[in-house]
């Protein structure tokens, strides 16, 4: 079982659509919570960082964290097409290892 | 965020050739990461290279296959050695912004075929 895992899509809205991109994580000790925006041939972009718990926003983008069910999202609302990209989460813990662990990705499309 | 460029941006190689990926960072950082990216897949943690030291290897990646420098705070270098077809993937350098959240921040990446 990965560490990390997350629904691969794609997925496809309609532009102006709430999204709801989602991770789960089986290791507890997991402390810091980023999701990444990867446009295609391009490098990951940091979009959204939480630390522990709680809720974050961020214009039209909201993180949350939810460690007791070891879940996070990223909600985007009034979806664009300039939004369509892989949505990558991250995590890693608070001592140790300062690598992210990531999950797959999701491949977002907003239909114009 | 930290301004990150990689050379070259794409190569084309022949098995059994090496190819050395550069990284140059706009402000000295400690923490530097090249991760390796397959088509279609998440990110994989190839080593951490703190300037200074050796660089520590994820399980699965080795210092003759991919031997890097740290020579200094803003730059790294890592080669892929011996390459075979399945080491064609996109291979980005990340750095560790210090501060509150110690955020990431990834290259644009080097994009690698091997024939």
């Amino acid at each position: 079982q990965k560490e990390v895992e997350q629904d691969p899509g794609p997925l496809s809205v309609p532009e102006g659509a709430i999204v709801s991109l989602n991770c789960t994580y089986s290791n507890s000790a997991f402390q810091y919570f980023m999701w990444y925006r990867q446009y295609s041939r391009k490098g990951p972009e940091l979009l959204m960082y939480t630390y522990s718990s709680g809720n974050k926003e961020d214009g039209r983008f909201t993180a949350q964290v939810d460690k007791s069910s070891k879940y996070i999202s990223l909600f985007i609302r009034d979806s664009q097409p300039s939004d369509s990209a892989t949505y990558l989460c991250a995590m890693r813990a608070d001592t140790g290892r300062r690598a992210l662990t990531f999950g797959s990705g999701t491949r977002l499309q907003v239909q114009p | 965020s930290a301004v990150i460029s990689q050379k070259p941006s794409r190569d084309i190689c022949q098995r059994g050739t090496s190819l050395t990926i550069q990284c140059q960072v706009d402000s000295q950082v400690t923490m530097m990461f090249w991760y390796r990216q397959q088509p279609g897949q998440s990110l994989t943690l190839i080593a951490t290279a703190n300037q200074g030291s050796e660089a520590t290897y994820e399980s699965g990646f080795v210092i003759d296959k991919f031997p890097i420098s740290r020579p200094n705070l803003t730059f790294s270098t890592l080669t892929v050695s011996n390459m075979s077809p399945e080491d064609s993937s996109i291979y980005l350098c990340s750095v560790e912004r210090q501060g509150f959240y110690n955020e990431q921040f990834f290259g644009p990446g080097t994009r690698l075929t091997v024939l």
